[in-house]
């Protein structure tokens, strides 16, 4: 089945600096690829969705100046926290969309902010 | 607005089968799907149905009546591992996740 490789799997960050995550389709092209958060106990929240070469779409309520998406080719995301504080830990899950067989998931990334 | 109903949480037996049933209100279709989610870990993907009828991969089936708007997930021969979250997501016409809240799958010896 298709794979999109997420990285880096955990990440402890100092208040105030920026982290970036990426997310990649290995075997397949993504048109689309989705930005999710989880919060404990809760059901995913999508945050962003990003076309190829477009900018991205931003859910109500998410800070495009904080959580930066870049989709600069048909097989890599990026998601840049900026700033990070406490509050940004968090789970982080991307999704690529392969237009014939679906959607699917990265691996997650767990972000601490200390 | 849009909305995904499945159960909050559900008891079964190891070796058992249970049935999680998931019901659906979104603007378009084009497919749902279900993930198992074990604590502290992304969701894996488990099942996609777009048309309707039952899809059995191994001892895990899926159900979709796109009339009805309504899935089921059926798990057969129940383990202990298969205890955690099954989650039920559509994909709406704007080819984005609506997510219903999970249900928490408790698997008893």
């Amino acid at each position: 089945g298709a794979v999109v490789s997420q990285h880096p799997s955990r990440v402890i960050c100092k208040s105030g600096t920026s982290v970036k995550i990426e997310c990649r389709s290995l075997d397949f092209q993504a048109t689309t690829m989705f930005w999710y958060r989880q919060f404990p106990k809760q059901s995913l929240m999508l945050m962003a969705t990003s076309n190829e070469g477009s900018k991205a779409t931003y859910e109500q309520g998410v800070e495009k100046d904080k959580f930066l998406i870049n989709h600069a080719s048909l097989t890599l995301s990026t998601l840049t926290v900026t700033s990070a504080h406490p509050e940004d830990s968090s789970f982080y899950i991307c999704s690529a969309r392969d237009r014939d067989i679906g959607a699917f998931f990265g691996q997650g990334t767990r972000l601490t902010v200390v | 607005g849009q909305n995904i109903d499945q159960p909050t949480e559900m008891t079964a037996t190891e070796g058992a089968i249970v049935q999680i049933n998931c019901t659906y209100q979104t603007s378009g279709f084009n497919g749902l799907f279900w993930y198992q989610q074990h604590a502290g870990e992304a969701p894996t993907f488990l099942s996609y149905n777009v048309l309707d009828g039952l899809e059995e991969k191994g001892r895990f089936s899926s159900f979709l009546s796109r009339s009805k708007g309504y899935s089921y997930l059926l798990l057969k021969e129940l383990q202990m591992k298969d205890s955690a979250s099954y989650l039920c997501a559509v994909l709406d016409s704007n080819y984005q996740l609506i997510w219903g809240a999970g249900t928490k799958l408790i698997i008893k010896p």
